[in-house]
């Protein structure tokens, strides 16, 4: 069964500087999804970044980048420019790929805090 | 809005109760998953739904129970509800391809008193 795990259950960034948050997964497929979630006091889910398993650039969006790391199964996220409206659970999250059901597996979540 | 509705927002029951959780996909979604968010166990998967038919289970209790109706809405149904019932439940909706995103609903949050 594939896990993964968020080894960070609390982080802190000032405004305007860098964070990265780290997740590790543990699969024996080759092929395979992993996302990056959002999830602010208002609960919705949010998806903040996507990465395809295949693809060996890593996937950015604005200010969000990843650091897809296939062989050592790590894929950590990088917030750039952080805004007060970044302070969120963050969650990574595994998805497989081929034919059959596309269930996310997720870690335990990164509390996010940003100082003023 | 991610398009996925879910309804009622909050839920407030007691103990050995029943309740019915309900789900609207965005429109065209053909796949419906509902997954169960709680301090102690975090994000888990429930249950999968493709097109009114159960494609996937996961730690689902045998007390919970759902379906996909012909128009694609789902509903969850939990039963004998206890204390460790409360969470916060989920559900997500996608095309149900392998290269299509899935958006979440803003969940339900079931408290059993």
């Amino acid at each position: 069964a594939q896990t993964v795990t968020q080894s960070q259950p609390e982080m802190s960034v000032q405004e305007a500087e860098t964070v990265t948050l780290s997740c590790t997964y543990d699969t024996s497929e080759s092929d395979y999804y992993l996302f990056w979630y959002k999830q602010p006091p208002s609960r919705q889910m949010i998806l903040v970044i996507r990465q395809e398993a295949y693809k060996q650039q890593n996937a950015t969006e604005n200010r969000f980048s990843v650091n897809f790391q296939k062989a050592a199964k790590s894929f950590s996220l990088k917030i750039s420019d952080s805004q007060l409206g970044d302070a969120a659970m963050y969650f990574c999250a595994y998805r497989r790929s081929g034919a059959g059901s596309y269930q996310l597996t997720f870690g335990k979540g990164t509390k996010l805090s940003v100082i003023p | 809005d991610s398009g996925v509705t879910q309804t009622p927002k909050h839920l407030i029951t007691a103990t050995g109760q029943r309740v019915t959780l309900r789900c609207s996909p965005r429109s065209g979604d053909l796949s419906v998953y509902w997954y169960q968010q709680s301090l102690d166990q975090g994000l888990q998967f429930l249950i999968q739904y493709y097109n009114g038919e159960e494609r996937a289970k996961g730690n689902i209790l045998e007390r919970f129970s759902a379906q996909q109706f012909p128009d694609l809405h789902s509903e969850l149904n939990l039963s004998s509800l206890e204390l460790g019932d409360s969470a916060l439940y989920f559900c997500a909706s996608s095309a149900g391809h392998q290269n299509t995103e899935a958006f979440f609903g803003q969940g339900t949050r079931l408290t059993v008193v």
